[in-house]
C-alpha cells in the first residue's frame, strides 16, 4: 500500500496568512493526488483533484502543485471558513489511502 | 440536486453482521464508481472500498477483505456494504461517496453522503 504522510499535523494561523501544507508518497504517484477538506461533524469536501485542478465551486485562494511524490495546498489568503481538517489522498492505486490530515487552526 | 443518503448503521454485538444502503439521487448512478469510507472517532479517513459502475471491479482495504462485501444495484440507484465478524475496530461513521468522473476512479471524491455510525460494542 502507498503510505501517504502529510505535515504538519497541526498549524495555528491568523486570518489572511499565507497556509501551506505538505503531503508525501512512499512512492511515485505520478499527479493523481486529491485534497480534501473536512470541518467538524461534517462529510470531506473535494478542493483539489489532479494534484494541481481546483475542483468546481472552490475559491481560488486554494491551488495546488507537486508531481511524484511531492505535493503542496496553499491556501493564499486565510478565511474564516478554512478552519478545518485537510487530508490529502493518492488515487494512483487501491488502496486510495490518506494522509493523516492537517488541523488548520485560529491564532 | 445530487444526493447520497445513507442508511443501515447502528450498535451491533463483535462478530456481528450490518448492513449498511446508500441511496443515490440527481446523477446517473450506473455511470459512476461508488465508493465506502469510513472515520473512527476522533480519528482521519480510512477508505474502505470501491466498486466499479457495472460492478465488474471491487476492492477492499486490507482490514476488512473476506468479512465486507460491496454491492450496487443500478435499477434502484443504490449502493450496499455487508459488513460480517465486525470488531470493535470497525466502529466509525461510514460514508458513501461517488468516484468524480463518470467510469473512473482517479480524480478523487466529489459527492458523499452525511455518513451513517456503526459502534460494535458489547
Amino acid at each position: 500500500d502507498i503510505q501517504m504522510t502529510q505535515s504538519p499535523s497541526s498549524l495555528s494561523a491568523s486570518v489572511g496568512d499565507r497556509v501551506t501544507i505538505t503531503c508525501r508518497a512512499s512512492q511515485s504517484i505520478s499527479n493523481y493526488l486529491n485534497w480534501y477538506q473536512q470541518r467538524p461533524g461534517k462529510a470531506p469536501k473535494l478542493l483539489m483533484y489532479a494534484a494541481s485542478s481546483l475542483q468546481s465551486g472552490v475559491p481560488p485562494r486554494f491551488s495546488g502543485s507537486g508531481s511524484g511524490t511531492d505535493f503542496t495546498l496553499t491556501i493564499s489568503s486565510l478565511q474564516p471558513e478554512d478552519f478545518a481538517t485537510y487530508y490529502c489522498q493518492q488515487s494512483y492505486s487501491t488502496p486510495q489511502t490518506f494522509g493523516q490530515g492537517t488541523k488548520v487552526e485560529i491564532k | 440536486q445530487v444526493q447520497l443518503v445513507e442508511s443501515g448503521g447502528g450498535l451491533v454485538q463483535p462478530g456481528g453482521s450490518l448492513r449498511l444502503s446508500c441511496a443515490a439521487s440527481g446523477f446517473t448512478f450506473g455511470d459512476y464508481y461508488m465508493t465506502w469510507i469510513r472515520q473512527a472517532p476522533g480519528k482521519g479517513l480510512d477508505w474502505v472500498s470501491y466498486i466499479s459502475s457495472s460492478s465488474s471491479y471491487t476492492n477492499y482495504a486490507d482490514s476488512v477483505k473476506g468479512r465486507f462485501t460491496i454491492s450496487r444495484d443500478n435499477a434502484k440507484n443504490s449502493l450496499y456494504l455487508q459488513m460480517n465478524s465486525l470488531r470493535a475496530e470497525d466502529t466509525a461513521v461510514y460514508y458513501c461517496a461517488r468516484g468524480k468522473q463518470p467510469h473512473k476512479y482517479i480524480y478523487g471524491i466529489d459527492v458523499w453522503g452525511q455518513g451513517t455510525t456503526v459502534t460494535v460494542s458489547s
